[in-house]
């Protein structure tokens, strides 16, 4: 089962910044926090991971709280392509297990 | 990170035949895995697969209805045998690539009528 939990939907406007919120309370010290997305039911797109300090990298910003329990994903100025499900996984050296993620909608 | 071709793309296939496909990767991996999604559902592993070994299934899924093949570090393929339309999928397969962590393949739109 997936070890996340997530919002099932959210909006946001183009242009501005999404921010997308993930629990996950019972996180190993050895598992990094993934997130994908998957656009039109193609096969899902890396975006970003972390193991505890926070990461950026051209796509988007991950914050993980300093006791791991949750992060958010930023995507800084959103864009009608960023329309997509975005799914947040934690794993160690194990194969991913995606939850059902949640659907971001970015409205012009 | 790798570059994974997966064929075919889509497929109609009748009822009670067998469909393999498969995932070729531009550099040696040690482990390849294959998904499922289901229609408006979320991926879900079928097995994981390593060269030289059989492949480990999760349950739910049985080596007699996915048989896996693994001959080399750059190609895997799974057949789905005997269909039904509840195996109508998207099937997709993966592999760990490090620093950007899995990449996917572009997935294969399998309707069983």
């Amino acid at each position: 089962d997936a070890k996340t939990t997530q919002p099932p939907s959210m909006d946001c406007a183009e242009g501005r910044a999404a921010n997308l919120p993930c629990n996950h309370s019972t996180i190993s010290g050895n598992e990094y926090v993934y997130w994908y997305r998957q656009i039109h039911s193609q096969g899902p797109q890396y975006i970003i991971h972390g193991l505890k300090n926070n990461e950026t990298n051209e796509m988007a910003s991950l914050i993980i709280t300093e006791d791991r329990k949750s992060s958010t994903l930023i995507l800084p100025h959103a864009t009608l392509r960023d329309t997509a499900v975005y799914y947040c996984i934690v794993s160690g050296n194990t194969p991913l297990v995606f939850g059902k993620g949640t659907r971001l909608s970015v409205i012009a | 990170s790798a570059v994974i071709s997966q064929k075919p793309s889509r497929d109609i296939c009748q009822r009670g035949t067998s469909l393999t496909i498969q995932c070729q990767v531009d550099s040696q991996v040690t482990m390849m895995f294959w998904y499922r999604q289901q229609p408006g559902q979320s991926l879900t592993l079928i097995a994981t697969a390593n060269q030289g070994s059989e492949a480990t299934y999760e349950s739910g899924f049985v080596i007699d209805k996915f048989p896996i093949s693994r001959p080399n570090l750059t190609f895997s393929t799974l057949t789905v045998s005997n269909m039904s339309p509840e195996d109508s999928s998207i099937y997709l397969c993966s592999v760990a690539t490090g620093a950007y962590g899995y990449t996917f393949g572009s997935g294969t739109r399998l309707t069983v009528v």
